[in-house]
């Protein structure tokens, strides 16, 4: 069936540095592919999509593209902030929108 | 600013009670989830509705969890008896299949301690 493999966390950086969280998809058809952030105390919030291949989704400064060759949709972002300290999801909709799956969650720290 | 709103967002119960958690998706939206969240396991899918009607509940325990939507704006999901092993943030999200991509909008969530 479909699923989302995501980095173990907790990712610890220090302010401006470079991050990435790799996540890889398994999945049948043309899936939609997500990250969501959750910071403590709160619901998940859309971060960014990407709804077919070679599409990047982009926001707050937070990137991913949707690799279909690599079955990949990993976030970067070039220079992260104390304020960026959250766990991130990375999700999946299948093609009929039938089910969405999510990945287990990485934990960020940003250290000043 | 359209938003999914949960309520309660904070309930302590004893070990026995019957818990109802209720979920106002976002107007327009067809599909409403309901997703638990612990420590141990993470986020789990409990259930999940198209047009109102039960697409899947595969993920909730039958014997004491039921969920419902009796009508497009309100989805409920309710506990009885609760145990201590409850104790979680249960997640409401909606969504709509759109020629942007399926997305899905989450509230706020419950907070629930069964004591």
């Amino acid at each position: 069936g479909d699923s989302v493999t995501q980095m173990e966390g907790p990712v610890t950086l220090s302010e401006e540095a470079c991050l990435t969280i790799n996540c890889t998809y398994t999945a049948t058809g043309y899936p939609s592919l997500f990250w969501y952030v959750q910071y403590p105390g709160e619901g998940l919030q859309l971060l960014l999509k990407a709804t077919k291949a070679d599409d990047k989704g982009s926001n707050k400064g937070f990137e991913a593209t949707y690799r279909k060759e690599t079955t990949s949709f990993h976030l970067e972002k070039g220079s992260v902030q104390v304020s960026d300290s959250a766990v991130y999801f990375c999700a999946l909709s299948d093609a009929g929108f039938n089910k969405f799956y999510f990945g287990s969650g990485t934990k960020l720290n940003v250290k000043p | 600013d359209a938003r999914v709103t949960q309520t309660p967002r904070h309930k302590v119960t004893e070990m026995g009670q019957e818990v109802t958690m209720r979920c106002q998706p976002i107007l327009g939206h067809n599909t409403v989830f309901w997703y638990r969240q612990t420590m141990m396991q993470g986020l789990e899918l409990l259930a999940y509705f198209r047009n109102r009607a039960p697409l899947d509940d595969s993920g909730m325990p039958k014997d004491r969890f039921s969920a419902e939507m009796p009508d497009a704006t309100l989805a409920t999901l309710k506990i009885q008896p609760s145990e201590p092993r409850d104790s979680a943030v249960y997640f409401c999200a909606s969504g709509f299949q759109g020629a942007s991509g399926n997305t899905i909008y989450f509230g706020e969530g419950s907070w629930l301690t069964v004591v």
